[in-house]
């Protein structure tokens, strides 16, 4: 079975200040891995990708992960914090069966942006 | 256009009535699915319909039936629900094929409140 380990329930940073978010996985066969941010009241959007290919993968509002087979991680970054990069990120990975997707979600962390 | 749309944005009933939720896509995704996710939790999958069949049904109590009318619309129909029921209920679809179809996409949810 898949899972998503996500270190940190909570991350404070200033505006302006590098955002890390950390996601690891565990899987038995090559990973599809997502990142999704939930703003406050709202659903989830998807923030980037990573499937095949490039494992350096560039998502909107300026956020990128790097997949990392080795360390089995798939961090989040982002070089300069806006405020309105406050929300709830979930890593998450996806396993294919029963003719359809399921995603496994990491338990999600909350980004604070101090002004 | 990535969008999932989902009917109402709240809705709050009783534990006698009978209401539903709809969700609608026109991605010409063959998957959908219903997600329910309670604060500062990451969703739980309840069902997964692929081509117009339900295809998993992750132990969900039968007060929640899913409908899949056609391949564009899904709807949860809710009856005789209890106050732990009160959460976000979130839709979502994906394509049925490989590579980056993997992808997940979700509305912006029904909040639920049952007094």
């Amino acid at each position: 079975a898949q899972s998503v380990t996500q270190l940190g329930s909570h991350v404070s940073v200033s505006e302006g200040a590098l955002v890390l978010l950390r996601c690891n996985y565990s899987s038995s066969v090559p990973p599809y891995l997502f990142w999704y941010v939930q703003y406050p009241n709202q659903g989830l959007q998807l923030l980037l990708k990573y499937t095949t290919g490039a494992t350096l993968v560039k998502g909107i509002n300026g956020f990128e992960a790097e997949f990392k087979k080795s360390e089995t991680s798939f961090h989040l970054t982002k070089p300069s914090a806006h405020m309105s990069d406050a929300a709830e990120y979930f890593c998450a990975v996806i396993d294919s069966g029963a003719g359809s997707y399921q995603l496994t979600f990491g338990k999600g962390t909350k980004l604070s942006v101090i002004p | 256009d990535t969008e999932v749309t989902q009917t109402p944005k709240h809705l709050v009933m009783g534990m006698t009535n009978k209401k539903s939720l709809k969700c609608e896509q026109h991605m010409g995704h063959r998957a959908m699915y219903w997600y329910k996710q309670k604060a500062k939790k990451p969703p739980e999958l309840m069902f997964v319909y692929s081509y117009e069949k339900l295809s998993i049904n992750e132990s969900v109590p039968s007060r929640f039936s899913p409908e899949c009318p056609n391949s564009s619309l899904l709807n949860l129909h809710l009856h005789a629900l209890q106050p732990e029921d009160s959460a976000l209920y979130l839709c979502a679809s994906s394509q049925l094929t490989g590579g980056s179809g993997n992808t997940i996409y979700f509305g912006e949810g029904s909040w639920l409140t049952v007094v």
